[in-house]
């Protein structure tokens, strides 16, 4: 099956920092990698993610970029704010059998 | 409103007593699964469905059943349960495997 690893498990920035936050996976067959988001008692929501016929993508404040050859993705974050303040779970599902592997979080402060 | 919804939200119980979660989604959506939230450990997939009638193990599927007899429920269904199925339970939807993933609101089980 899949590996993700997630790193740092722990991000402490200053507001208006950048954060960045970094995944490995282990099966090449992986080609597509999302980024949840989790504020504190609620449920996971997807915030950007990206497929491996791309090597970056953007909205606003937050981008992803890939790496297939390293098989490592990252989310970064610019200008971080204080309602940026959450757990953050990167995922590499495996297509042809539809598992859904997720990494094991990065809680991430952001210090106003 | 398109959603996803589990019930219940909280539930306690104690060990060997027969518990069933019920998860439902109103978007159409092919792939259904269920996850465990326990810290330090991220998300890990419990069972995972790709259309009616057809289901199959995540990461962790000891001690839990799933069925999928419509295409909007699937509910998670503990015969036996024990304390170290304490956990936050997701369920999730999405168009199929490989996507955006919805999630419920979480049910917190406490096994005593």
């Amino acid at each position: 099956g899949e590996n993700v690893e997630q790193h740092p498990s722990t991000l402490s920035v200053q507001e208006g920092d950048s954060a960045v936050i970094k995944c490995t996976y282990s099966d090449s067959a992986s080609n597509y990698f999302p980024w949840y988001k989790q504020e504190l008692g609620k449920r996971p929501q997807l915030i950007i993610d990206i497929r491996s016929n791309v090597g970056e993508k953007k909205d606003q404040r937050i981008a992803v970029t890939l790496n297939k050859t390293a098989k490592h993705f990252s989310l970064h974050i610019t200008e971080t704010q204080p309602e940026d303040s959450a757990v953050y779970f990167c995922a590499a599902p495996l297509p042809d059998f539809n598992k859904f592997y997720f990494g094991s979080g990065t809680k991430l402060n952001v210090k106003p | 409103e398109a959603q996803v919804t589990q019930n219940p939200r909280y539930l306690i119980t104690v060990t060997g007593k027969k518990l069933t979660v019920t998860c439902s989604q109103n978007m159409n959506h092919e792939y259904m699964s269920w996850y465990r939230q326990d810290p330090g450990l991220g998300l890990r997939q419990i069972y995972y469905s790709m259309n009616v009638e057809v289901t199959d193990k995540g990461d962790v599927p000891e001690g839990y059943k799933v069925s999928r007899k419509e295409k909007r429920n699937f509910p998670l269904i503990l015969e036996s349960p024990s304390p170290n199925q304490t956990s936050l339970y997701f369920c999730a939807s999405s168009l199929n495997g490989v996507d955006e993933q919805y999630f419920g609101p979480g049910t917190r089980l406490t096994v005593t």
